[in-house]
């Protein structure tokens, strides 16, 4: 099955700096890779996501790049704000479920 | 719009007893449900999927089972809970495999 690796698990910045967390998948038929936001005792929400066909997708401060080749995407926040600091979750989607990485715990110190 | 319910929100339960945690999709026709359990201080272990009423697939070997006795409900069980069991349980729905998942609010179960 799919086996998806995080890194960093903690990740502290300061304020206006950028943020980048990235992922590595093993399953090469995954193609649907989204990130998620989990803050403290909430819900996991989706903040943006990739499909296999396209190499980066923007959103605003909020942008996940996709190397389909080496099984790896990431995910960067720039202009990062108090606001950002959550837990972030990548995940990759294959036959099945999607399944997640570890998170990465993300504070931005203001 | 789509809305999901999970509850209960919290939930303290002694070991060896029985558990039931329910999910309910509104808004939406056969839906894929899943339930995800999240450790404290980790990341989302998928524990259970289906993709239609009676059709439920188990990711991990573990004292709990699920069920989809709906087209919209999907509930979690256990016969006998150990303290293993503690966690943050998360149901969550799709429209089908390989789109956005949409997660209720999560029960954050004890076990002592």
């Amino acid at each position: 099955g799919e086996n998806v690796e995080q890194h960093p698990s903690t990740l502290s910045v300061q304020e206006g700096d950028s943020a980048v967390i990235k992922c590595t998948y093993s399953d090469s038929a995954s193609n649907y890779f989204p990130w998620y936001k989990q803050e403290l005792g909430k819900r996991p929400q989706l903040i943006i996501d990739i499909r296999s066909n396209v190499g980066e997708k923007k959103d605003q401060r909020i942008a996940v790049t996709l190397n389909k080749t080496a099984k790896h995407f990431s995910l960067h926040i720039t202009e990062t704000q108090p606001e950002d600091s959550a837990v972030y979750f990548c995940a990759a989607s294959s036959r099945r479920a999607l399944t997640f990485g570890s998170g990465t715990r993300l504070q931005v110190q203001p | 719009s789509q809305t999901i319910h999970q509850w209960p929100a919290t939930l303290v339960q002694p070991v060896g007893s029985p558990l039931s945690l329910e999910c309910t999709v509104e808004g939406t026709s056969n839906p894929n449900l899943y339930w995800y359990r999240q450790a404290a201080g980790r990341g989302l272990q998928l524990l259970f999927y289906s993709v239609g009423i009676g059709q439920i697939s188990s990711e991990v070997p573990q004292n709990l089972s699920a069920s989809r006795p709906q087209d919209r409900q999907f509930i979690l069980s256990s016969k006998k809970l150990l303290l293993s069991d503690s966690g943050f349980y998360l149901c969550a729905w799709s429209t089908v495999m390989n789109t956005e998942a949409f997660f209720g609010q999560g029960t954050r179960l004890t076990v002592v």
